[in-house]
């Protein structure tokens, strides 16, 4: 079992729908919660970090973390042409390092 | 610069050539990551650093991977007598701080190796 598992996708969702990415992870020790955006090609970047159980609103982004199911999501409202990307779920474990899962290759089409 | 800069951006080895791949962080950044990414995978990590001193070399894939950087900025991460196997992105990372919980780590565009 990885230590940080994602559907490998591609999750195809209408432009202007709701795209919901899903992560689980194994270390119940893990802290802290990270979803980068990858365009093809790019470097990832950061949308948003969560470590409390429950929801976090950022914009149209919105993260969901329940540590008891070792689970963590992401929400994108209002999907947009622009938002076609792989996202990766990264969970930070003991010292510093993160781990990342796969990846969820996201499609939003017009 | 603003950004981590890696060099070079792409490098074509022949098997058993050995490589080295630079990263420059972001000025004053304390951490300093180094992963792999394979095609069609998420980046798996290969060596931290805090400082000069590695505090973490664990997925450092063989003893054929070396990296370094000894005055605590700029980072080489060296392949020795490559493989196929060791075709990738590698891709550098730093963060300001050191152990804060939710330091964001910024990534450069990667060095992208292919061994013939």
């Amino acid at each position: 079992q990885k230590e940080v598992e994602q559907n490998s996708g591609p999750l195809s969702v209408p432009e202007g729908a709701i795209a919901s990415l899903n992560c689980t992870y194994s270390d119940r020790g893990s802290q802290s919660f990270f979803w980068y955006r990858q365009y093809s090609g790019k470097s990832p970047e950061l949308i948003m970090f969560i470590y409390s159980n429950g929801d976090k609103e950022d914009g149209r982004f919105t993260a969901q973390l329940n540590k008891a199911s070792q689970y963590v999501s992401l929400l994108i409202r209002d999907s947009q042409p622009s938002d076609s990307a792989t996202y990766l779920c990264a969970v930070k474990r003991g010292t510093d390092k993160l781990i990342f899962g796969t990846g969820t290759r996201l499609q939003v089409f017009p | 610069g603003a950004g981590v800069s890696q060099s070079p951006r792409y490098k074509v080895a022949k098997r058993g050539q050995d490589v080295a791949l630079r990263c420059d962080p972001i000025s004053g950044h304390v951490s300093l990551f180094w992963y792999q990414q394979a095609l069609g995978q998420g980046p798996e990590f290969l060596t931290y650093f805090q400082n000069e001193a590695q505090l973490d070399k664990s997925g450092l894939p063989s003893d054929r991977f070396f990296a370094e950087r000894p005055e605590g900025s700029v980072s080489t991460l060296k392949i020795q007598r490559t493989q196929q196997e060791d075709s990738a992105v590698y891709l550098c990372a730093s963060r300001r701080g050191s152990r804060r919980i939710t330091g964001e780590l910024f990534f450069g565009e990667g060095s992208r190796l292919t061994v013939l």
